[in-house]
């Protein structure tokens, strides 16, 4: 079986501060791990994925995340926040097991402070 | 090069009624996945189409039932519609056995 869990459902930061939203997974198989964005009213973007390559891995608009294994954590952080990434993350895991399926956690809004 | 297209975006019925959701995949995908996305929760998962047929399920009732077409493209049918299946509904395609999807922008359904 797989999830994810998303741990604080609202995170606040000032414009040009650190963003941390934490994603922590539970899978009996070698994981794929991702981050979405949605912004209101539209659908999902992919941030960006894990694909048993490099533990950190880079997306689009500055995000990253680090794969730890042994603390099962797929953490998304960017150095410094913009205005224009308030919006709702969702971490997923998948694995080919399950025929690709993804499992979202229920989501952070990010809003940002001017 | 058109990206994962759904329709309508919005879509507004009562109780008991039926509802028809499209999906069209990005070009060169062959499987289509549905997702059901509540007011303020994750997308869950519904089922998965390759070939025409339903690959994998998730726990939804039989009165979701889906469609994939020759083309790719596929369809989402809800029955005797509920209140409680107000939702965004997503559409992902991606080629069968790769990680991920691209995901579509989402058809808002609201049952009245």
């Amino acid at each position: 079986a797989q999830s994810v869990t998303q741990l604080g459902s609202h995170v606040s930061v000032s414009e040009g501060a650190l963003v941390l939203l934490r994603c922590n997974y539970s899978s009996s198989v070698p994981p794929y791990l991702f981050w979405y964005v949605q912004y209101p009213n539209q659908g999902l973007q992919l941030l960006l994925k894990y694909t048993s390559a490099a533990t950190l891995v880079k997306g689009i608009n500055g995000f990253e995340a680090e794969f730890k294994k042994s603390e099962t954590s797929f953490h998304l952080t960017k150095p410094s926040a913009h205005m224009s990434d308030a919006a709702e993350y969702f971490c997923a895991v998948s694995s080919a097991d399950t025929g690709n399926q993804f499992y979202f956690g229920t989501g952070t809004s990010l809003t940002v402070i001017p | 090069d058109a990206g994962v297209t759904q329709s309508p975006t919005h879509l507004i019925k009562t109780r008991g009624q039926q509802v028809t959701l499209r999906c069209s995949p990005k070009s060169g995908h062959d499987t289509v996945s549905w997702y059901q996305q509540a007011l303020g929760q994750g997308p869950q998962f519904i089922f998965q189409y390759y070939e025409e047929e339903e690959r994998q399920r998730g726990n939804f009732p039989d009165r979701f039932s889906g469609h994939q077409f020759p083309n790719y493209s596929s369809e989402l049918n809800v029955n005797a519609l509920l209140l409680g299946d107000s939702a965004l509904y997503l559409c992902a395609s991606t080629i069968l056995g790769n990680s991920g999807g691209d995901f579509g922008p989402g058809t808002r359904l609201t049952v009245l």
